[in-house]
C-alpha cells in the first residue's frame, strides 16, 4: 500500500522568497512521485514527476524537487515566489506494475499563499 | 492538441437520482482514470480502464457507482440512487499507456451536488 503526507496545508510566503512544499511518501515498491498543481476552477496540472532517473527533478514554471529515498521524501522547492504561484499543490505516488498498480495516491494538498 | 474533457462541468441533482458523467480523453490514450475529490482533500481513486476494460475497481465505494468505455475511449461514470455524501469535484484522467512513469492528464472535473 501506498499513502503521501504532505506536512502544511497552507503555507504563506513573500513574493521573492524561497517556496518550500514538503511530501513524504511511503511504498512497498520504488516509487513513481508526482507534483501536480492546481489553480482555482482548473485542473491538475503536471508540475513534474520522479521515474527513478535523476534523483534532482526539475519541472515548469522554475519548480523543482529532490528524491531522497533515505527520508522517504520528495519535498518542491522554487527560489524565488512569484504571485502567479498561488495555488494549491498536491504531491502523489504510483506503484509500479508489480505493486500498487497504476493509480496514484495523492496527498491532501498545499495551499500557497505569495504575499506582497 | 485537445486535453481531457468532462462533461457536464456542473450538475446538480436530487437526492435519489441517477446521473452520468462523461469523460473524452486525448486521442490515443490507452488508459483512462476516474477519481473524486471532495472539498478540502486530494484525489482519491475511483477505477481505472485500460481499453475496454475496468483493470481496478478497488476504489468505487459501492454498488451504486458504476463506469464503462465500451469502444476504448469515451467513458462514462453513473451513479445511482444518489446520496448527498456523493457530492463531490469528479476527475478524469487518461494516460498513453499503464506504464508507472507515464503521467496522467487530467480534465477540469465535474462538479456533482446532489440536494
Amino acid at each position: 500500500a501506498q499513502s503521501v503526507t504532505q506536512l502544511g496545508s497552507h503555507v504563506s510566503v513573500s513574493e521573492g522568497a524561497l517556496v518550500l512544499l514538503r511530501c513524504n511518501y511511503s511504498s512497498s515498491v520504488p516509487p513513481y512521485l508526482f507534483w501536480y498543481v492546481q489553480y482555482p476552477n482548473q485542473g491538475l496540472q503536471l508540475l513534474l514527476k520522479y521515474t527513478s532517473a535523476a534523483t534532482l527533478v526539475k519541472g515548469i514554471n522554475g519548480f523543482e524537487a529532490e528524491f531522497k529515498k533515505s527520508e522517504t521524501s520528495f519535498h518542491l522547492t522554487k527560489p524565488s515566489a512569484h504571485m502567479s504561484d498561488a495555488a494549491e499543490y498536491f504531491c502523489a505516488v504510483r506503484g509500479g506494475l508489480t505493486g500498487g498498480g497504476n493509480k496514484l495516491t495523492f496527498g491532501t494538498g498545499t495551499q500557497l499563499k505569495v504575499e506582497l | 492538441g485537445a486535453g481531457v474533457s468532462q462533461t457536464p462541468s456542473n450538475k446538480v441533482t436530487e437526492k435519489g437520482k441517477y446521473v452520468e458523467l462523461r469523460c473524452d480523453p486525448i486521442s490515443g490514450h490507452t488508459a483512462l482514470y476516474w477519481y473524486r475529490q471532495s472539498l478540502g482533500q486530494g484525489p482519491e481513486f475511483l477505477i481505472y480502464f485500460q481499453g475496454t476494460g475496468a483493470a481496478d475497481d478497488s476504489g468505487l465505494p459501492n454498488d451504486r457507482f458504476f463506469a464503462v468505455r465500451p469502444e476504448g475511449s469515451v467513458s462514462t461514470l453513473k451513479i445511482q440512487r444518489t446520496e448527498r455524501g456523493d457530492s463531490a469535484v469528479y476527475l478524469c484522467a487518461s494516460s498513453l499507456t499503464i506504464q508507472g512513469a507515464d503521467t496522467q492528464y487530467f480534465g477540469p472535473g465535474t462538479r456533482l451536488t446532489v440536494l
